[in-house]
């Protein structure tokens, strides 16, 4: 399986900051690498999909770049619903896999 | 509105068996692949299984292979996921989700529910 590394673990933030979270693939996967952010106690949620693209919904303070082996995720101004934890997902090849995580919270 | 609502969780002993249900509303099972994807407490996700919309393509996690089942009841427009041989590490929320944006080998998820917690303890 491919492995998803995500760094940081933790980020301390205020709302208004942007904030940038990276995501390394074990391999090259190309552009297929998704963001998701979690709610505690909800599903995640699909924010960017194709490394770059936003999903239907989503504000625009979100952006991805990357391809190959390295992703990052930015939020340009964070606001109070963002306080979460955001995974990143290759699908590239099966089986998906996905980050450890990165819990964005208040500082 | 489309959703899904997931249950039959609940506690179980190491070695007994579970079934899960997925039931959707505002669209119809069969007309996407879909997916259990697992989160143990406190930790991240795990893709476990999916089913092709025709059926006919079913794939397990190599950690859940022989021991877990999925299927889908039409009439019902009910997703399942039959858990044998219950191991303590199984112990996890459970999503059904819809593939949507694919590679053409693999995709993104759809969450349209909220999960049922699965707790496998002695």
């Amino acid at each position: 399986d491919i492995q998803m590394t995500q760094s940081p673990s933790t980020l301390s933030a205020s709302v208004g900051d942007r904030v940038t979270i990276t995501c390394r693939a074990s391999q090259s996967i190309s552009h297929w690498l998704a963001w998701y952010r979690q709610k505690p106690g909800k599903a995640p949620k699909l924010l960017i999909y194709e490394a770059s693209t936003l999903e239907s919904g989503v504000p625009s303070r979100f952006s991805g770049t990357g391809s190959g082996t390295e992703f990052t995720l930015t939020v340009s101004s964070l606001q109070p619903d963002d306080f979460a934890t955001y995974y990143c997902q290759q699908y590239d090849v099966y089986s998906p896999t996905f980050g450890g995580g990165t819990k964005v919270e208040v500082k | 509105q489309v959703q899904v609502v997931e249950s039959g969780g609940g506690v179980v002993q190491p070695g007994t068996s579970l079934k899960l249900s997925c039931e959707a509303s505002g669209f119809t099972l069969n007309s996407y692949v879909m997916h259990w994807v697992r989160q143990a407490p406190g930790k991240g996700l795990e893709w476990v299984s999916l089913m092709s919309h025709d059926g006919s393509n079913k794939h397990y996690a190599e950690s859940v292979k022989g021991r877990f089942t999925i299927s889908r009841d039409d009439f019902k427009n009910t997703l399942y996921l039959q858990m044998d041989s219950l191991r303590t590490e199984d112990a996890a929320m459970y999503y059904c989700a819809v593939e949507n944006h694919s590679s053409g080998r693999c995709a993104t998820f759809d969450y349209r529910g909220q999960g049922t917690l699965v707790t496998v303890s002695s």
